[in-house]
């Protein structure tokens, strides 16, 4: 069954840094790959979403990379500032309306000042 | 837009009792929701898929009997926990497809569910 690991249970970075995370999947390669953020007893707010086609996306102070040979993709805040602090997510999906996605456990971002 | 609520946002309730969450889609219409349960530091897992007019679809080892789930319409879908024990204490959190130009899903907020 695919499974999807991300490698840090939690990343502590200074402000003004950027902050790198990592996802990384088993078996096939999804039709996207999604980033959430979620905060403590909160539900997870949508991010970014990257093609199994594409290469890179920016939204803002975030960059996403997919790279489907290494089977991975890469999270990055820059000029990261401690509201950047969340565990960030990242989630599989196969692309299909209607199909559940498949989460990561997350990466615990603490951004200090 | 694309607004999911959940109700109520928090329940502390005796053993025993049963314990219903409702998931709204506020301004879109959902023909599939999703509920999922996460534990603390662990990955949101997926409990049943729900479709309007028909019968949830659960994932492996989760009871259908003991947490009912209901589409009654494109916008509301709710999940009951029958018989609450305290190790059903957990966040759930459920999740609507609006399913434009991918597989767009948008989140409620979660109920943090205590058994006692």
């Amino acid at each position: 069954s695919q499974k999807i690991e991300q490698n840090s249970e939690a990343l502590n970075i200074q402000e003004g840094k950027t902050a790198t995370l990592t996802c990384n999947y088993t078996n096939y390669s999804p039709a996207y790959l999604q980033w959430y953020r979620q905060d403590p007893g909160r539900g997870p707010v949508f991010l970014l979403l990257i093609r199994e086609n594409e290469k890179e996306k920016r939204k803002e102070r975030l960059k996403v990379t997919f790279d489907t040979t290494l089977k991975q993709s890469l999270f990055h805040i820059t000029a990261s500032q401690p509201a950047d602090s969340a565990t960030y997510l990242c989630a599989l999906d196969i692309g299909q309306a209607g199909t559940a996605l498949i989460f990561g456990k997350g990466t615990t971002l603490s951004v200090s000042s | 837009g694309a607004v999911v609520s959940q109700h109520p946002s928090r329940v502390i309730c005796k053993s025993g009792t049963s314990v219903k969450i409702e998931c709204r889609s506020l301004d879109f219409q959902a023909t599939t929701m999703f509920w999922y349960r996460q534990f603390p530091k662990q990955s949101l897992m997926l409990m049943a898929t729900s479709n309007e007019g028909s019968k949830a679809t659960y994932e492996q080892g989760v009871e259908k009997d003991k947490f009912l789930i209901n589409h009654a319409s494109l916008t509301l879908s709710t999940l009951t926990v029958t018989s609450a024990h305290p190790e059903d204490s957990s966040f759930y959190i459920c999740s609507a497809n609006r399913g434009r130009t991918y597989n767009e899903q948008f989140f409620g907020p979660g109920t943090r569910l205590t058994v006692l």
